[in-house]
């Protein structure tokens, strides 16, 4: 059976300081990868897709990035963080054109 | 216009009842639509799918789709306190992307 993984599930970070946040997914090949933002009492916001290696589709491009350096793992980043960055960070899945989306169980980020 | 709307909540419904919820989109295109709930503090958790115009039925819960008119709803009945929650509709549109509504926040009263 397919997991995701994702960490951390908790983070403070003071403001200016980089983010790395890890996706991994586990059962299943070439999947399409996705990273949403939830702000507190907000619906979710979608960040980046990726339907494939280094295929990176941005909505939001801001001060975030992401990487897909290898067919499983998907990577969030930031250089510089801002005190707007701080939410519910979520990754999620899915497999094939009309599957849907699987969640992780998220990392919540404090900027402070 | 955003992407995808839903009714504004709180919405509030005694145990038993049918809860409806309701959801409209943009893209015109899209052909893949889904229903999640939310949890407080836990992510989406998926309820159903729905790809074909018409109502698609799970347990107590019932997906109905009309394409024509851009809208997707979900009808909760017998309504638990169980079922207090947020649900998210979304919509998968052009190159896999999913955009997700605001959500709609579900009292279900004891």
């Amino acid at each position: 059976s397919q997991t995701i993984h994702q960490w951390p599930a908790t983070l403070v970070q003071p403001v200016g300081s980089p983010l790395s946040l890890e996706c991994t997914v586990e059962g299943t090949s070439n999947p399409n990868l996705y990273w949403y933002r939830q702000a507190a009492g907000r619906g979710l916001q979608l960040l980046f897709y990726s339907v494939g290696i280094g295929q990176i589709s941005s909505e939001v491009p801001q001060n975030l990035s992401a990487s897909r350096p290898q067919d499983r793992q998907f990577i969030l980043s930031s250089k510089k963080l801002l005190l707007s960055d701080s939410g519910f960070y979520l990754c999620a899945w899915a497999q094939g054109l009309d599957s849907p989306l699987h969640f992780g169980n998220g990392t919540r980020l404090t900027v402070t | 216009q955003k992407e995808v709307e839903q009714n504004s909540g709180p919405l509030s419904v005694p145990e038993g009842a049918i809860a409806s919820l309701n959801c409209t989109y943009s893209d015109r295109v899209s052909q893949s639509f889904f229903w999640y709930r939310q949890y407080s503090g836990k992510s989406p958790e998926l309820i159903m799918s729905i790809y074909s115009n018409g109502d698609k039925e799970d347990g107590r819960f019932t997906a109905q789709l009309n394409k024509a008119s851009q809208y997707v709803s979900l009808l909760i009945r017998d309504s638990q306190p169980s079922d207090s929650a947020t649900y998210l509709c979304a919509v998968k549109t052009s190159y896999d992307k999913v955009i997700f509504g605001p959500g709609t926040s579900l009292s279900v009263i004891p």
